[in-house]
């Protein structure tokens, strides 16, 4: 198995841009997370998906952040317009049912400025 | 208020001696998950061990072992025999009932010396 697969592994963008992240869950995986990393908040949840289906997304900081599950094998994190306080590594995960196995991607080092 | 406390910000240790990593919890649901995550330096996030809350017995997974006190909602992690491989962030987290989000810890940084 290809593990969960993030792309891309690094972005730099203009602030006022738009931003999408992209995310590959393991297959049979039926539960889907985004995590941010900061130095001053370290991890935090954003939103998770079970089924495809937002089931938690108090995390996400405000409207200019939206996620998406189209299909079980395919998810997206968009921020528009992006601003240099987004700064971060977003972490996308994924557990099999049960939620005894979460595994983590790669990440993807977001630098706004 | 914080589900996840890990109170050592950073922790030396040499080479092929042991290290214990504290972490203590918050929560009122009978059932949940304890999880130890492996941060190396490069980045990505690797799984280490998992309790369940109704585990009779403390986990292990090679030289990581986990030291489950319930009643004292802790669960601090051992690395014996440490590796210079072994120098990383560690973080703590954990799952609640039917919650299947994990709440982390702010994390430990080990370093191995030689």
């Amino acid at each position: 198995d290809a593990g969960v697969i993030q792309s891309p592994r690094h972005e730099v963008t203009e602030m006022g841009q738009e931003v999408t992240l992209r995310c590959k869950p393991i297959s049979g995986h039926d539960y889907l997370f985004w995590y941010r990393q900061t130095m001053m908040r370290g991890l935090e949840l954003l939103i998770y998906f079970n089924n495809n289906v937002p089931i938690d997304d108090s995390g996400m900081p405000e409207d200019r952040f939206s996620a998406k599950m189209p299909n079980a094998s395919f998810s997206t994190l968009k921020i528009q317009p992006s601003e240099p306080r987004d700064s971060a590594v977003y972490f996308c995960a994924s557990s099999e049912p049960g939620g005894y196995g979460y595994t983590f991607g790669s990440g993807t080092r977001l630098t706004v400025v | 208020a914080q589900k996840i406390t890990q109170t050592q910000p950073g922790m030396f240790v040499q080479e092929k001696e042991a290290v214990t990593l504290d972490c203590t919890y918050d929560t009122s649901d009978p059932s949940y998950g304890l999880f130890w995550y492996k941060q190396p330096s490069s980045g990505e996030m690797i799984f280490l061990i998992y309790q369940g809350s109704y585990d009779q017995q403390n986990a292990t997974e090679g030289r990581y072992s986990l030291n489950f006190q319930k009643a004292r909602k802790s669960a601090n992690l051992v690395i014996s025999a440490s590796q210079l491989g072994d120098s990383a962030m560690y973080f703590c987290a954990m799952r609640e009932g039917d919650d299947y989000k994990l709440s982390f810890g702010a994390g430990t940084t080990v370093t191995v010396r030689a």
